[in-house]
């Protein structure tokens, strides 16, 4: 059983350039949420998909923006990146019915920005 | 003054201690309360949940103080594989999730 895959694992990146992470969900779950976790911090949610409609948005400009595919798998969207977007950003899946908080993360993708 | 907080340690502590983690949170309208586990760069990881009744496992305490907006994780007989950073989380308006900075954790032989 697959759990949560996220591609690349690492990418670097220069100030204005776009980026796009990948995600496909644990087999069976419907939801994915996406998390960014800044060194020291704790993960800051992005925003969650579900039936492919953004359900819910954290505190994150537009710049960063996402999808979600018939097959549950997702892409996060950043634009126009800054200095302070490096950080590890996080895929998680769950399952509708169980609610928001039993959440499987991915291994995560590492964005650096120069 | 972030939503959840908790005490962001580090915890230094001998194999077989018991510790506490303490974790607030601000939002009155929170409706669950879990903690997970992230190990040093590696993805978070479902500890458990935490109901106003308490609930156990094996080594494992977690209470909720829904009054006091307080959340708490008990380890006993703590073991070198405990060593870890510990992430209090609630969420609230059916699907955000709000993570605590984390307490780490590190236990010594």
């Amino acid at each position: 059983d697959a759990g949560v895959t996220q591609s690349p694992t690492h990418l670097i990146k220069t100030r204005g350039q776009q980026v796009t992470l990948r995600c496909s969900p644990k087999s069976g779950h419907d939801t994915v949420s996406w998390y960014q976790q800044a060194l020291g911090q704790g993960p800051q949610f992005i925003f969650q998909y579900y039936e492919e409609e953004e359900r819910q948005r954290g505190n994150f400009p537009d710049r960063f923006s996402g999808h979600q595919f018939p097959n549950y798998s997702s892409e996060l969207n950043v634009n126009a990146l800054l200095l302070g977007d490096s950080a590890l950003y996080l895929c998680a899946s769950s399952l509708a019915n169980r609610g928001p908080g039993e959440l499987f993360f991915g291994e995560g993708s590492r964005l650096t920005v120069l | 003054r972030k939503e959840v907080e908790q005490d962001p340690g580090p915890f230094n502590v001998p194999e077989g201690a018991t510790v506490a983690f303490n974790c607030t949170y601000s939002n009155s309208a929170s409706q669950s309360f879990f903690w997970y586990r992230q190990d040093c760069r590696k993805e978070p990881k479902l500890l458990m949940s935490v109901y106003s009744s308490g609930n156990e496992d094996g080594r494992f305490t977690a209470q909720l103080n829904r009054a006091s907006q307080y959340i708490s994780l008990l380890i006993r007989d703590s073991k070198l594989s405990d060593s870890a950073t510990y992430l209090c989380v609630v969420t609230r308006g059916g699907f955000k999730t709000i993570f605590g900075a984390g307490t780490r954790l590190f236990v010594k032989a």
